[in-house]
């Protein structure tokens, strides 16, 4: 299992939409609709803000969507706000049970 | 409402094992279709899965951790623990511990409740 790989920062300023993409291979993303992402405050417990690839848990905004092709599945946070400032993680089902996470994204609000 | 915390020593010696409990409140361990996890994170990198618990009892762990993973349940103190044996330095991690739950369409588990993180360091 190979870490998936996501940007390390991506910056935008309130009101803007930024879009992070998390990339991995035909037997994780590529193989399942089971890719889900998490918000982390340093110092927090993270959040999830997205699960299959596209669902909102209770609470999230709808600020936060999510997509997916191929090998590749992206967050997209519109209408950028100071509190989304975080670091944010993406998982995805690999089979056999098993979970790879990604290296993770800092997004700054310029 | 669901609240996880972790708790262990914060240092290790090399060779030894990594013990970490993570105690739940709002839920009980023994309830139906969750999966008690353990995740970690080394500085300055991203996540990592360590492996869970379903709540049958069954274990499911990263196959780079399997030979020296352990992850098991105190059900009457409504724990889940983790043991990792024969630490190096490459295991110094935030450990979080966290449920999972499956989703109602795909039935996979997608981790909804976390631990606020424990600090492990293996160092002599």
């Amino acid at each position: 299992q190979s870490a998936l790989t996501q940007p390390r920062s991506v910056s935008g300023s309130p009101g803007q939409s930024v879009t992070i993409s998390c990339t991995g291979t035909s037997s994780d993303v590529g193989s399942y609709d089971s890719v889900s992402w998490y918000q982390h405050h340093p110092g927090r417990a993270p959040r999830v803000m997205l699960y299959d690839v596209s669902k909102r848990p209770s609470g999230v905004p709808d600020r936060f969507s999510g997509s997916k092709s191929g090998n590749t599945a992206s967050l997209t946070i519109s209408g950028l706000q100071a509190e989304d400032e975080a670091n944010y993680y993406c998982c995805s089902y690999a089979g056999s049970y098993t979970f790879v996470f990604g290296g993770g994204t800092k997004v700054t609000v310029l | 409402q669901v609240q996880l915390q972790e708790s262990g020593p914060g240092l290790v010696k090399p060779s030894q094992t990594l013990s970490l409990t993570c105690t739940a409140s709002g839920v009980s361990i023994s309830s139906d279709d969750n999966y008690w996890s353990w995740i970690r994170q080394h500085p300055g990198n991203g996540l990592e899965w360590i492996g869970y618990i379903y709540y049958s009892g069954s274990t499911f762990y990263n196959p780079s951790l399997k030979s020296r993973l352990t992850i098991s349940v105190h059900t009457s103190k409504n724990q889940f623990l983790l043991r990792l044996s024969s630490v190096t330095a490459a295991d110094t991690a935030i450990y979080y511990c966290a449920r999972a739950v499956e989703s109602r369409d795909s039935a996979v588990p997608y981790f909804d409740s976390w631990g606020q993180g424990n600090l492990v360091t293996v160092s002599s």
